[in-house]
């Protein structure tokens, strides 16, 4: 079946722009997770969401920042005001429920670079 | 806070190689997880361990959890060229957010 999808794939903003990174989990689950992942890093936690709410955003750098899941599928991760510091590849990640195994699935990644 | 610790963060073995990754974790967890990336890719699931003295294998992979030891190790049999990329290992934070090493990058030379 269809994996976790992530669009665009890149992209490269001036800094001070804002920016919209989509996630489209795997059909059925209701977990979803974004991170970020720094050159030579292992990707790091931002937010979950558990259906339409955010259930932990505790690793969301500062308020610049903001995801929204409004009907429990596609989430939106927003950046206002980017920095070149926000330059990252951003996975998102999906699972069926945060049950024991919580084995969590990745999207391609969309890669940003603030000039 | 939880900090998880891979070692080597690089390694370049010979093919026909046995060799195993290491990855410490500070605070007590009973799920941990590795993981497979190649290079401008995207994470890929190889195990789930989800108790003390869990061992799973995958072909010439075999991952296994002392959770007594804060350890998990990532053993590689007679590797192939196929085998290059970075491994990651992970460990449940709370009930949901995956924290994770810094990666070991395996090259595999023929």
């Amino acid at each position: 079946g269809a994996g976790v999808s992530q669009t665009p794939s890149n992209k490269v903003t001036e800094k001070g722009k804002y920016v919209e990174l989509r996630c489209d989990p795997i059909s059925g689950h209701t977990a979803l997770y974004w991170y970020r992942q720094s050159l030579g890093q292992g990707p790091e936690f931002l937010i979950y969401f558990q259906g339409t709410g955010a259930a932990d955003d505790s690793g969301l750098p500062n308020d610049r920042f903001f995801a929204v899941r409004p009907e429990g599928s596609v989430s939106t991760l927003k950046i206002q005001r980017t920095e070149r510091g926000d330059s990252a590849v951003y996975l998102c990640a999906s699972s069926t429920s945060p049950d024991r195994v919580n084995e969590q699935f990745f999207g391609p990644g969309t890669r940003l670079t603030v000039l | 806070e939880l900090k998880v610790e891979q070692n080597p963060l690089f390694l370049s073995m010979q093919e026909g190689k046995n060799y195993t990754i290491y990855c410490n974790y500070s605070t007590t967890s009973d799920r941990l997880y590795w993981y497979r990336q190649d290079p401008g890719k995207s994470l890929e699931s190889l195990f789930v361990l989800l108790s003390n003295g869990a061992v799973k294998q995958e072909g010439r992979l075999m991952a296994s959890l002392d959770t007594k030891a804060r350890l998990s190790t990532l053993h590689i049999t007679a590797a192939v060229h196929d085998l290059s990329a970075t491994y990651f290992c992970a460990v449940i934070q709370g009930a949901q957010k995956l924290v994770f090493g810094q990666g070991t990058r395996l090259t595999i030379n023929p």
